[in-house]
């Protein structure tokens, strides 16, 4: 079945600092990509989508390539603030499995130290 | 902004008791989604709803779970009898259209969930 594998938390930074959060799919069909952002007593906020290879989304600063080739869908941030402390979700949506629902990885927590 | 409202923000119940957590999605939205989070591990998918039915559940979503849209503005997920493994935070979601789109999925703020 389709899965969603990102790196492990937590991940703490100081301001200014470059970021990358790993993330990697399997997936039955031609899926698309999204990564999610969810700060202290929010629900989850869509942060970016790619919906084919080799689409780049980016929102705010942070960006993700859809690397079909290596199943990958990085997140990178070249300069993160405080106010990015939030935990970050990437997931998947594939047409070829279900044509509704999301698949999450764990989500990984960023704290940025100013 | 529209957003996706999700109340109680925090419900806690006895096992053996049935609960119901209510959603008001954006209003225009169509395709109605719960998920749910068990602290440490990942956002599940529990059911999707569309034009009054069920489109797909999970394996977790069985007997003990149903879903409704009483109002046209309400959608709301039961749980008859709970047990101590369904403590965990509950997410509602809608989209205007199915997935296949890329259309995106809005979240609320979710219902934390403590069965005692």
């Amino acid at each position: 079945g389709d899965s969603v594998t990102q790196m492990e938390g937590p991940v703490t930074l100081s301001e200014e600092a470059f970021l990358t959060i790993n993330c990697t799919y399997t997936a039955t069909g031609y899926p698309s990509l999204f990564w999610y952002v969810q700060y202290p007593g929010e629900g989850l906020q869509l942060l970016l989508k790619a919906t084919k290879a080799d689409d780049k989304g980016s929102n705010k600063g942070f960006e993700a390539t859809y690397r079909k080739e290596t199943t990958s869908f990085h997140l990178e941030k070249g300069s993160v603030q405080v106010s990015d402390s939030a935990v970050y979700f990437c997931a998947l949506s594939d047409p070829g499995g279900s044509n509704y629902k999301l698949t999450f990885g764990k989500g990984t927590l960023l704290t940025v130290n100013p | 902004e529209p957003e996706v409202t999700q109340t109680p923000s925090h419900q806690v119940t006895q096992m053996g008791q049935e609960v119901i957590l209510r959603c008001v999605p954006i209003s225009n939205h169509l395709y109605f989604y719960w998920y749910r989070q068990i602290l440490g591990q990942k956002v599940e998918f529990l059911v999707s709803f569309y034009n009054n039915e069920i489109s797909e559940k999970s394996e977790i979503f069985d007997d003990q779970f149903s879903v409704e849209r009483p109002d046209g503005s309400n959608f709301t997920l039961k749980i008859r009898s709970t047990k101590l493994e369904d403590s965990a935070m509950y997410f509602c979601a809608s989209s205007e259209a199915g997935s296949l789109m890329g259309n995106i999925q809005y979240f609320g703020a979710g219902t934390r969930l403590s069965v005692l």
